[in-house]
């Protein structure tokens, strides 16, 4: 299994629809995960932290299955402006991010008007 | 409090020539993280620095690149005799301690080499 595993999509989604994606990963010491944002040509940026379960910020959920090893995100009423490329981020060493990050490729997401 | 700064924000080198990126980190980090992104391609991790001290440079190439994280003055990523496979952006991260995982990236310095 990779370190980080994610469909790269691109996913095409209505406006207004739910959307969901899911990544695997195989450090299985990894205590936290994270969900990075990245607009074209742009800089990450963290959207979400999911170090138990699960984590829940307005639209966004994040959710985690250690027995399987992966994290999932789930966009509901989706706006235009969460068109972007979605990081699936672990960290490279068994604590929470002690010596930096492994980011998955991403996966692309495309709101439709 | 301004942000992780990289400079030059874009950088033309010929193969053979020598490139020098510079990244601040965010006023209170002393971490540091290079990445670097091929077209169409994720994130690799290259090297994590402390001030004045390289703790993990596993992602880096073992010839032509460089780095450095002195005591005064930003980090900086140098890469000896470019060639055209290292065109690509170049993100710095700070974090201001060891155990987060959120990382503040700048806003990357792309490198063209012809």
């Amino acid at each position: 299994r990779k370190e980080v595993e994610q469909d790269p999509g691109p996913f095409n989604v209505p406006e207004g629809a739910t959307v969901a994606f899911n990544c695997t990963y195989s450090n299985s010491a990894s205590q936290s995960f994270f969900w990075y944002r990245q607009d074209c040509r742009k800089e990450p940026k963290l959207l979400m932290s999911v170090y138990s379960s699960g984590n829940e910020d307005g639209r966004f959920t994040a959710q985690l299955n250690r027995a399987s090893q992966y994290i999932s995100l789930l966009i509901r009423d989706s706006k235009l402006s969460d068109s972007a490329t979605y990081l699936c981020v672990v960290p490279r060493g068994s604590g929470g991010g002690a010596d930096g990050l492994t980011f998955g490729k991403g996966t692309h997401l495309i709101i439709q008007p | 409090n301004a942000g992780v700064m990289q400079n030059p924000r874009h950088l033309v080198r010929r193969r053979g020539q020598e490139a020098r990126l510079r990244c601040s980190p965010m006023k209170g980090h002393s971490h540091v993280y290079w990445y670097r992104q091929l077209p169409e391609e994720g994130l690799k991790f290259m090297v994590y620095l402390q001030k004045e001290n390289i703790i993990d440079e596993s992602g880096m190439p073992k010839e032509r690149f460089s780095a450095e994280f002195p005591k005064e003055g930003p980090s900086i990523l140098r890469i000896q005799q470019v060639v055209r496979g290292d065109s690509a952006a170049y993100f710095c991260a700070s974090s201001i301690g060891a155990n987060t995982g959120e990382l503040f990236f700048g806003e990357g310095s792309r490198l063209t080499v012809l």
